[in-house]
């Protein structure tokens, strides 16, 4: 099957500094990226969703100055936490899907943790 | 909107038990539906999915039927290990529009004793 990775897996950082996510599709061309957070008590909500070479759409409440959204390439998209805060810690997921495909595929998660 | 809804966890078995995780979900067009597993700090895992109505999908013993009439995508195992410990999340996906749009329930905990 498609396998999508994500770098780092575990990150921790000091409030007010910028932490970079990456998530690569290794074997296919993603057209569609998903970006999600996950909460304590597992609930998954969905940030943004990209498209390669456009602006990322983001979710109701997402503060797109805060997380920024790169998909500069058909196998690379980047998410950006500015000045992150303590309340910014948590489990980040991202997906990817490709052209005509109806499922997504998971990366493994990054932990992310500020101090 | 597109809306899923799982019932809520965890669900506690014992070591070979049946399960049942219920999901329904409403949608304006003819999604694609989707049992999705997630392990202690994992990402999530296609664990199966159908396309139409009346489609089974069905991997490593789990089976989920896409029943329209009931709007339903129940997923079932008839017995159940301590490794299938996990979360699982139904989902949804609607093509209407021309656009991707993934829909999550709230995922379920399960919890298998030996």
């Amino acid at each position: 099957g498609a396998v999508v990775s994500q770098h780092p897996s575990r990150v921790i950082c000091k409030s007010g500094t910028s932490v970079k996510i990456e998530c690569r599709s290794l074997d296919f061309q993603a057209t569609t990226m998903f970006w999600y957070r996950q909460f304590p008590k597992q609930s998954l909500m969905l940030m943004a969703t990209s498209n390669e070479g456009s602006k990322a759409t983001y979710e109701q409440g997402v503060e797109k100055d805060k997380f920024l959204i790169n998909h500069a390439s058909l196998t690379l998209s980047t998410l950006t936490v500015t000045s992150a805060h303590p309340e910014d810690s948590s489990f980040y997921i991202c997906s990817a899907a490709g052209q005509g495909y109806v499922e997504q595929y998971f990366g493994p998660g990054t932990r992310l943790t500020v101090t | 909107g597109d809306s899923v809804t799982q019932m809520e966890g965890p669900v506690t078995l014992s070591e070979e038990a049946f399960l049942t995780i219920n999901c329904t979900y409403t949608a304006t067009g003819y999604p694609s539906l989707f049992w999705y597993v997630q392990y202690p700090g994992e990402g999530l895992q296609l664990l199966l999915k159908a396309t139409k109505a009346d489609d089974k999908g069905s991997n490593k013993g789990f089976e989920a039927t896409y029943r329209k009439e009931t709007t339903s995508f129940h997923l079932e195992k008839g017995s159940v290990q301590v490794s299938d410990s996990a979360v699982y999340f139904c989902a949804l996906s609607d093509a209407s529009g021309g656009s991707y749009i993934p829909t999550f329930g709230r995922g379920t905990s399960l919890i298998v004793h030996p």
